[in-house]
């Protein structure tokens, strides 16, 4: 079963920031945070990671909470090719399975 | 450069027969990882290699399934006497093991349909 949880769905307008929060509370402290994005019919994509510091790169942003039991994943300026399902993953980095949940549904509307 | 491949992209079989799902990693990964993905769901681990071996194999359903990976680049998953309920997408991921962070980069899967 997956450790985290997330929203089922959520809408964004396009042009405006979204913000997909997930919990993962029982998070181990030498396991990291990551978000992969699955657009239609197409192969998981990396997004971003973070074990306790905010991560920002080309294509996101990642505010960890202090207790490290959540965090959220910011798209700036959301676009309609960010419409997809977002996965939060909890992982130590090293080569075990990694346990995908349901993800998140983000719907971009125009 | 060329990312993870994986053919066929599609394949449809009858129940009860044997079938082959093929992955090309990225040049270089050492770790490749199997997923089956249903409808509606997030993609589930089946099997893990670095190098050559299988490093755990635990989400592989039963033995009608099983997968190589004989010169640590290329690997086959194998599923016989098909069922209907292995109608999925199988996605592969591979995975640079040193240096840097750990992400995992997934082809774009195969349909596999059991009639």
């Amino acid at each position: 079963d997956a450790k985290t949880t997330q929203p089922t769905s959520m809408d964004c307008a396009e042009g405006r920031a979204a913000n997909l929060p997930c919990n993962h509370s029982t998070i181990s402290g030498n396991e990291y945070v990551y978000w992969y994005r699955q657009i239609h019919s197409q192969g998981p994509q990396y997004i971003i990671h973070g074990l306790k510091n905010n991560e920002t790169n080309e294509m996101a942003s990642l505010i960890i909470t202090e207790d490290r039991k959540s965090s959220t994943l910011i798209l700036p300026h959301a676009t309609l090719r960010d419409t997809a399902v977002y996965y939060c993953i909890e992982n130590s980095g090293g080569y075990q399975k990694v346990t995908f949940g349901t993800g998140t549904k983000l719907q971009v509307i125009p | 450069g060329a990312g993870v491949s994986q053919t066929p992209s599609n394949k449809v079989t009858e129940k009860g027969k044997y079938v082959e799902l093929r992955c090309d990693p990225i040049s270089g990964h050492t770790a490749l990882y199997w997923y089956r993905q249903s409808l509606g769901q997030g993609p589930e681990f089946l099997i893990y290699f670095q190098g050559t071996g299988a490093a755990d194999d635990s989400g592989l359903p039963n033995d009608r399934f099983f997968a190589v990976r004989p010169e640590g680049s290329v690997s086959t998953l194998k599923i016989q006497r098909t069922e209907r309920g292995d109608s999925a997408v199988y996605l592969c991921a591979s995975r640079r093991t040193s240096g840097g962070h750990n992400e995992q980069f997934f082809g774009p899967g195969t349909r596999l349909t059991v009639l």
